[in-house]
């Protein structure tokens, strides 16, 4: 079955810590996407990548920093100069021939204990 | 830069009844996308529907239809015989549809609740 999948679906992380978020599709999609949502609030634009080996910073870049060394694989990592990574992240994936509609994955929840 | 605007924050139906979430947008572009998405509790998301806008024949999906009115830039989602499974957080989104791998730019979403 074609999709994104992202792990962990929930993740614990101590201060001062990095940590990466995964995410990979095999919808042969060229452009991904990283969201952070807060509770009851609407989804703000981390990084996004239309190629491979290039990125674009989104609206929230500060402390967070990501990869896009393979067309499938986009990781966020969450360092520790992010001063409030306690949300629930989303990953997207999209075509220019599919009406550049975003697939979305399941995401993963992240608290900062 | 585009904006998309939801001015409903909450909104409630009864069961079998229809309701109409609004959205409204901002843009200089001609050609364009317009999506609405629907979370769940599970807070995956889900595409509802797609118009293009330069399509003058307003999108529909079963039970979901949409109202594109292209010169007002207002893009309002019907539910029609709501069911208690359509409740969730809705999300209105734009992009533009000349750019590979553009940006959606997303509303701040309308929390639907169906009574039973």
């Amino acid at each position: 079955d074609g999709g994104i999948t992202q792990s962990p679906k929930y993740l614990f992380r101590k201060e001062g810590q990095n940590v990466t978020l995964s995410c990979e599709q095999n919808l042969n999609h060229d452009a991904m996407y990283w969201y952070r949502q807060d509770p009851g609030q609407g989804l703000r634009l981390i990084y996004y990548s239309q190629i491979v080996n290039d990125f674009q910073k989104g609206d929230i870049a500060e402390g967070y920093s990501v990869s896009r060394e393979k067309k499938e694989s986009f990781p966020l990592t969450v360092t520790s100069a992010q001063k409030n990574p306690t949300a629930f992240y989303l990953c997207a994936s999209s075509s220019a021939s599919s009406y550049n509609e975003q697939f979305f994955g399941p995401g993963t929840r992240l608290t900062v204990l | 830069a585009q904006t998309v605007t939801q001015s409903q924050p909450e909104m409630s139906v009864q069961e079998a009844e229809t309701v109409t979430l609004s959205c409204t947008y901002d843009t200089s572009e001609n050609n364009y996308y317009l999506f609405w998405y629907k979370q769940p509790p599970s807070r995956q998301m889900i595409l509802v529907i797609r118009q293009e806008a330069y399509k003058q024949q307003n999108a529909t999906e079963n039970r979901f239809s949409v109202n594109f009115q292209k010169a007002a830039k207002s893009f309002s989602l019907k539910i029609s015989d709501s069911q208690l499974g359509d409740t969730a957080m809705y999300f209105c989104a734009f992009n533009p549809a000349e750019t590979s791998g553009s940006r959606l730019t997303f509303g701040e979403g309308t929390q639907l609740t169906v009574n039973p």
